[in-house]
């Protein structure tokens, strides 16, 4: 079955810390794999493709297929990150299949 | 680029009403776009597929007749929530993408209240 799971509702860290949000996936064909981030009262923003191997707002992302993960990281957390974090598989039939997302906050 | 508006963004209106929401790309032909619905604090749920042309394709529980689809131009998608209830009351997101192997690109949302 073709699942996306995010074990953390809730991530707290202080500002600076380093951040790691799961995402664990399951799907039998090649992966295509997504972070989304939507900041309070804002629309669901791409962040991350795993395919373009870039670093965004200080994120990266490396994809596992051997522990098939796809977990976001950041070395110093900011302020400005408290948002909230999906992770998407793109199902090989067009669709999305989205986790049930993190809530990340930063303290300051 | 890549933008995608959605109206309106709120609407609320009595039960047995019928309430249309538009999604358009406004930079890019978008041949595919997605209806999710979110409740509070919980993730997306896809609700529909609508291909330019062609009828959407609901996912499973999805109501065809009360989740009306139309997608009739590359840059334009509607759903029309057909005598709404109190129960359907939940914020609406579209989405859209140019092709299967690109992201797609989200509304704002349209938060529904049926009193």
């Amino acid at each position: 079955a073709q699942r996306v799971t995010q074990p953390e509702k809730l991530l707290s860290v202080f500002k600076g810390a380093p951040v790691e949000l799961k995402c664990n996936y399951s799907y039998s064909g090649s992966p295509e794999l997504f972070w989304y981030v939507q900041y309070s009262r804002q629309r669901l923003q791409l962040l991350l493709r795993h395919i373009s191997r870039e670093s965004i707002k200080g994120f990266t992302a490396d994809l596992n297929k051997g522990e098939t993960s796809f977990h976001l990281k950041k070395p110093f957390a900011q302020e400005e990150d408290s948002a909230m974090y999906y992770c998407a598989l793109n199902s090989g039939t067009y669709k999305y299949i989205f986790g049930t997302g993190t809530r990340l906050k930063v303290l300051a | 680029g890549a933008v995608v508006s959605q109206h309106p963004s709120w609407v609320i209106c009595k039960s047995g009403t019928s309430v249309k929401i538009e999604c358009r790309s406004l930079d890019f032909q978008a041949t595919t776009m997605f209806w999710y619905r979110q409740f509070p604090k919980q993730s997306l749920m896809l609700m529909a597929t609508s291909n330019e042309g062609s009828k959407a394709t609901y996912e499973q529980g999805v109501e065809k007749d009360k989740f009306l689809i139309n997608h009739a131009s590359l840059t334009l998608s509607t759903l029309t929530v057909t005598s709404a209830h109190p129960e359907d009351s939940s914020f609406y997101i579209c989405s859209a993408r140019t092709a299967s192997n690109q992201p797609q690109h989200f509304g704002d949302g349209t938060r529904l209240s049926i009193l």
